[in-house]
C-alpha cells in the first residue's frame, strides 16, 4: 500500500496567517491527492482533489499544489472557521489511503 | 445530497454487525461508494468501496474476510456487514459517496457517522 506522510502532526497559527501543510507519498501517485478538513464531532470536508482543484464552495484562500510524491495545502490567510484538522488522501490505487492528520490551532 | 447511517451500536468481540447507509437527493445507483472509519482519537481509514453495479467490491487488508459491501440501488441504501469484530474495529464509521463511478477516486459526501464499539 501507498504510505501518506503529513508533517507537521500539529501546528500553531495567529489569524491572518499563511499556513503550509505537506503531504509525502511513498511513491508516485501522480496528482491523485485530496485533501479534506474535519472539525471535531463532524464529518470530514473536501477541500481540494487532484492536488490543486478547489471543490465548489470552498473559500478561494484554500489552495493545494504538488504531484508525483510531494503535495502542499496552503491557507493564504488563516480565518477563525479554519481551525480543525487537515487530513489529505492518496486515490491512485484502488487501496485509498490517508495521512495521519495536521491539527491546526491557536 | 444525503447520506445517513444507522447500524451502529455495542457489540462484543467476535460478534456481527449490519451498517446501512440511507441516499437521498441524488442518483444512487450512479456513483461509486465507500465506507471510511475513525477510531476515538485517531485519523481516517478507507475501510471498502463499491462500484456502481455492486460487481466490484475493494477492501483494505485488515477487514478483508471480515466484512462486506453491498448496496440496493432500488432502495438507495448501502450496506456494510461486519463479522468477527475485533477490539480494533472501535470506530465512527462514515459512509462516503464518490463525484463520479469510478473506485479509485475522492470522496465529495460524507454522512454523519454511526459508531461501533467492540467491547466486551
Amino acid at each position: 500500500d501507498i504510505q501518506m506522510t503529513q508533517f507537521p502532526s500539529t501546528l500553531s497559527a495567529s489569524i491572518g496567517d499563511r499556513v503550509t501543510i505537506t503531504c509525502r507519498a511513498s511513491q508516485s501517485i501522480s496528482s491523485w491527492l485530496a485533501w479534506y478538513q474535519q472539525k471535531p464531532g463532524k464529518a470530514p470536508k473536501l477541500l481540494i482533489y487532484k492536488a490543486s482543484s478547489l471543490e465548489s464552495g470552498v473559500p478561494s484562500r484554500f489552495s493545494g499544489s504538488g504531484s508525483g510524491t510531494e503535495f502542499t495545502l496552503t491557507i493564504s490567510s488563516l480565518q477563525p472557521d479554519d481551525f480543525a484538522t487537515y487530513y489529505c488522501q492518496q486515490y491512485n490505487t484502488y487501496s485509498k489511503t490517508f495521512g495521519q492528520g495536521t491539527k491546526v490551532e491557536i | 445530497v444525503q447520506l445517513l447511517e444507522s447500524g451502529g451500536g455495542l457489540v462484543q468481540p467476535g460478534g456481527s454487525l449490519r451498517l446501512s447507509c440511507a441516499a437521498s437527493e441524488f442518483t444512487f445507483g450512479s456513483y461509486a461508494m465507500s465506507w471510511v472509519r475513525q477510531a476515538p482519537g485517531k485519523g481516517l481509514e478507507w475501510v471498502s468501496t463499491i462500484d456502481v453495479s455492486g460487481d466490484s467490491t475493494y477492501y483494505t487488508d485488515s477487514v478483508k474476510g471480515r466484512f462486506t459491501i453491498s448496496r440496493d440501488n432500488s432502495k438507495n441504501t448501502l450496506f456494510l456487514q461486519m463479522s468477527s469484530l475485533r477490539a480494533e474495529d472501535t470506530a465512527v464509521y462514515y459512509c462516503a459517496k464518490a463525484p463520479g463511478g469510478a473506485a479509485t477516486t475522492r470522496f465529495d459526501c460524507w454522512g454523519q457517522g454511526t459508531l461501533v464499539t467492540v467491547s466486551s
